[in-house]
């Protein structure tokens, strides 16, 4: 079973820009998570899709959002980029009906911006 | 805020036992205790998971004590693949509720 996949892996970006960040869930959950890690903050979860729906968000700026399309796969976009949005950013993907809720997260995508 | 205090780190010498304390005094009765581990450069996994049994699977053994404000994640013979840093969190089980991570317990096995 194919796990979450997360691209790119590696992004440099400049301040002021905007970025699009993709996420392909596990075949089957419905459920995609988005969490941005930084040395400074840990992890800190941004928000949560579900059938096409946010049903969470955290406590981020309106420059942050996010969509999921039908077939589960999710996007999250930053835009006006800050030089602290510089983080690594994880996406889960979950389904109540396994163990852990199958969280499952992807090895991220890790964006630089200069 | 995380409702979980861990650790800042521990070691363990490979082979042996690793035993990851956790506490959570406030946890509430429909909460279940969750542990992740996050190895350097990768994105946390699911390790295991209780309500007020013990637990145990292929990788680690939860033990919760009786009045449930605290854990403990056993690796029973810890490898050097093992070093990561562990995260104790508790939350209402179900896809729909977050996952509120704390500065995790940085565990380093020794050779």
């Amino acid at each position: 079973k194919a796990g979450v996949t997360q691209t790119p892996r590696y992004l440099i970006k400049t301040r002021g820009q905007q970025v699009t960040l993709s996420c392909s869930p596990i075949s089957g959950h419905r459920s995609v998570s988005w969490y941005q890690q930084t040395p400074g903050q840990g992890l800190q979860f941004l928000f949560e899709y579900f059938s096409e729906t946010q049903r969470n968000k955290g406590n981020f700026p309106g420059r942050f959002s996010g969509r999921q399309f039908s077939n589960s796969r999710s996007e999250m976009n930053v835009s006006t980029l800050e030089l602290g949005d510089s983080a690594l950013y994880l996406c889960a993907s979950s389904s109540s009906d396994q163990p852990g809720d199958g969280y499952t997260f992807g090895s991220g995508t890790r964006l630089t911006v200069v | 805020d995380a409702k979980t205090t861990q650790p800042t780190s521990m070691d363990c010498a490979e082979g042996r036992a690793a035993n990851l304390p956790c506490n959570h005094s406030t946890i509430s009765g429909n909460e279940y205790v969750y542990w992740y581990r996050q190895i350097h450069s990768q994105g946390p996994q699911y390790i295991i998971h209780g309500l007020k049994n013990n637990e145990t699977n292929e990788m680690a053994s939860l033990i919760i004590t009786e009045d449930r404000k605290s854990s403990t994640l056993i690796l029973p013979h810890a490898t050097l693949r093992d070093t990561a840093v562990y995260y104790c969190i508790v939350r209402v089980r179900g896809a729909n509720s977050k996952l509120t991570f704390g500065k995790g317990i940085t565990l380093s096995v020794r050779p």
